[in-house]
């Protein structure tokens, strides 16, 4: 079955901190996303990748790294944790092409910076 | 550049009527690509239905249908028959038809359906 997979659900650190969102999709898709989602703004793109290896900067990419270190793994890092990064982030794959699915996404992971 | 844009923050209605749900687009791209997503109460984000910009029908699954005006660049969702469960935020978003696959997301438009 298709699916993204998001880790840690939860995670608290401290101004600062070094963190790391990992996600897994095992929908053999070529594009991954992370997305950051605030109240009042919607769900917001960070960064986004088409394959191992590759980068795509997002509309609010300031703060956020991000590195697809395989076909299944994109991993969203913030290595200054700032608390305006407090939020709940995203993760979702596609596939583009003769296929074209609509992006999937996975369940969340709830960032508290403090 | 693109831009996705709901203006209605939230509805109310009553159980078993029609609801319509508006979404604008802004793109220079020939080709791209409309989705709907409802977001629970749980926070889980599922993919309703989508439109692909070359198709000239309007989409439907279930009792979800979209009034796809291509000259006005709006997708809006018609959610027929409301149960209660349908009780969502529900999101517009738009991806480009090239191989960048930029994925855009609307604010969002909170339903609430009432007994």
């Amino acid at each position: 079955e298709a699916a993204v997979t998001q880790s840690p659900r939860n995670k608290v650190t401290v101004t600062g901190g070094n963190v790391t969102l990992s996600c897994r999709q095992t929908n053999s898709h070529n594009y991954m996303y992370w997305y950051r989602q605030d109240t009042g703004h919607g769900l917001r793109l960070i960064h986004y990748s088409y394959g191992a290896g590759n980068l795509q900067i997002g509309d609010v990419p300031d703060g956020y790294k991000a590195t697809r270190t395989t076909q299944e793994d994109f991993f969203l890092l913030l290595e200054l944790a700032s608390p305006s990064q407090t939020s709940l982030y995203f993760c979702a794959s596609s596939e583009l092409g003769s296929n074209n699915q609509a992006p999937l996404f996975g369940e969340g992971t709830r960032l508290s910076v403090l | 550049a693109q831009k996705v844009t709901q203006t209605q923050t939230s509805i109310s209605v009553v159980e078993k009527t029609t609801v319509t749900m508006d979404c604008v687009y802004e793109t220079r791209d020939s080709s791209y690509f409309l989705f709907w997503y409802k977001q629970t109460a749980s926070g889980e984000i599922v993919f309703l239905i989508r439109q692909d910009s070359y198709k000239k029908e309007n989409a439907t699954v279930g009792h979800y249908s979209l009034n796809f005006q291509k000259p006005k660049s709006s997708i809006g969702l018609i959610i027929t028959a409301t149960q209660i469960e349908d009780s969502a935020v529900y999101f517009c978003a738009m991806r480009r038809g090239d191989n960048q696959g930029k994925l855009i997301f609307g604010q969002g438009t909170k339903l609430s359906i009432k007994p």
